[in-house]
């Protein structure tokens, strides 16, 4: 599948502080979804993007899907200790029903 | 409403053998996606199936089988594994191709010693 760059591999932070991460792609995309994943779990869907400038919220997460279609980023705003996780950017290109992730992102929130 | 629901947790097995793993999509979904994710990547896609066919493949050898079942639960089959098949297995389930809808278990932690 479709290789996707997702920086910066780890975040640490401190509550309260805004955070963003963005995923680059070789390949247009027609969908771009963004996951959280807890340790032991399945990763669970923030917010889902289907069109090229597309800005989404979700409480404090906010997600874009970029112009040229090859590039989307995420913010969370005052962070939290329960956003502790990792975070996937992942893409479909319509011409499949796989969804291409990136290696994911992993926050560390100190309080 | 139960989500979707995935057996065993854990499995430990030995090189050579072969290992089946089970899922229980969510209600409503008629859609099974299967994923393998190795330590410290993401999720790689293996395959799809609807309407008990496997829709799409991705990049994995043959040795990497399934079904789906009349009541759209899955199975995935590993046939002569090899340490490299360690990972967590997700079972993801969908209404369609929805991705709103796109739902993931927690996972198959497979190990192969």
């Amino acid at each position: 599948g479709q290789q996707l760059n997702q920086s910066p591999q780890s975040m640490f932070i401190q509550e309260g502080e805004d955070v963003s991460m963005n995923c680059t792609s070789s390949s247009i995309f027609n969908t771009w979804l963004w996951y959280k994943q807890d340790p032991g779990e399945g990763p669970v869907l923030l917010i889902a993007l289907y069109k090229a400038g597309e800005l989404t919220s979700n409480g404090r997460l906010t997600a874009q899907f970029g112009i040229t279609r090859k590039d989307s980023f995420l913010n969370i705003s005052a962070s939290i200790p329960s956003d502790v996780g990792i975070y996937f950017c992942a893409g479909n290109s319509n011409s499949g029903y796989a969804l291409n992730f990136g290696k994911g992102t992993s926050l560390l929130v100190t309080p | 409403d139960a989500g979707v629901t995935q057996s065993p947790t854990h499995l430990i097995k030995t090189r050579g053998q072969q290992v089946t793993l089970r899922c229980s999509p969510k209600s409503g979904h008629d859609t099974v996606s299967w994923y393998q994710q190795a330590l410290g990547q993401g999720p790689q896609f293996i395959f799809q199936y609807y309407e008990e066919e496997e829709r799409q493949r991705g990049n994995f050898p043959d040795r990497f089988s399934g079904h789906q079942f009349p009541n759209y639960s899955s199975e995935l089959n590993v046939n002569a594994l090899l340490l490299g098949d360690s990972a967590l297995y997700l079972c993801a389930s969908s209404p369609g191709t929805l991705w709103d809808g796109y739902t993931f278990g927690s996972g198959t932690r497979l190990t192969v010693v």
